[in-house]
């Protein structure tokens, strides 16, 4: 089983929809990234998180330490937003300060 | 002004050739990371570097050898390329307990023949 699950995989909405992607994690974390990838391009960071809840423009990002969960919250979805979304963590028992990266969810929000 | 940059961008190597690929950073970070990413397997580490001549493997090093002989260089070398390692790798960086995040190269897209 992987440390880092992301729900789900793939995700197709509407322009404007509410959209959320939800990461579970198994280990302890420090801290939990989020990060998005454009078709055939790099790789930003939208959020770090070790508690509670940080908003950035339409993004909203959460996390419950004990239950081991994490949400990205996208409002007023825009065909701009198309793109994966990993969700990364940094174990708390990492001496090289890695990170170990879910799968990604694939989003297309259609106009 | 990207703070780290990745080069080449596209390669194309015939199999059994050296290949090796540069990270350079501006931002004076200690730590640096090569990734490669895979369909189905997201982004998983080759090796990371710590500090000048300071480096430790990855889960998928074999294959693979990297050097950091100055904070702002780390290089990756495939020593004789092979069709598996066909991929996109990514370089990163972070300071210390990655405080203030990770940045991310561009992506190296290499391609095995």
């Amino acid at each position: 089983k992987n440390e880092v699950e992301q729900s789900p995989q793939n995700l197709t909405a509407q322009e404007g929809e509410f959209i959320t992607i939800n990461c579970s994690y198994s280990v302890g974390i420090s801290a939990l990234h989020w990060l998005q990838q454009h078709p055939g391009g790099g790789i930003v960071s939208l959020f770090m998180l070790s508690s509670g809840k940080k908003k950035h423009g339409r993004l909203i990002a959460t996390i419950n330490i004990q239950e081991k969960h994490s949400s990205l919250h996208i409002t007023a979805s825009h065909p701009r937003d198309s793109a994966v979304y990993i969700c990364a963590v940094r174990r708390v028992d990492n001496a090289g300060n890695m990170l170990t990266f879910g799968g990604g969810t694939r989003l297309m929000v259609k106009p | 002004d990207a703070g780290i940059t990745q080069s080449p961008r596209h390669k194309v190597t015939e199999t059994g050739t050296p290949v090796t690929l540069r990270c350079h950073q501006t931002e004076n970070h200690r730590y640096m990371y090569w990734y490669r990413q895979d369909p189905g397997h997201g982004l998983r580490l080759i090796h990371y570097s710590y500090g000048v001549k300071d480096t430790d493997k990855g889960e998928v090093s074999d294959g693979y050898s990297v050097s950091r002989s100055k904070t702002e260089d780390f290089l990756l070398t495939l020593e004789s390329a092979t069709s598996s390692q066909t991929s996109v790798y990514f370089c990163a960086i972070s300071s210390d307990r990655g405080i203030h995040g990770y940045t991310f190269g561009s992506g190296t897209r290499l391609t095995v023949v």
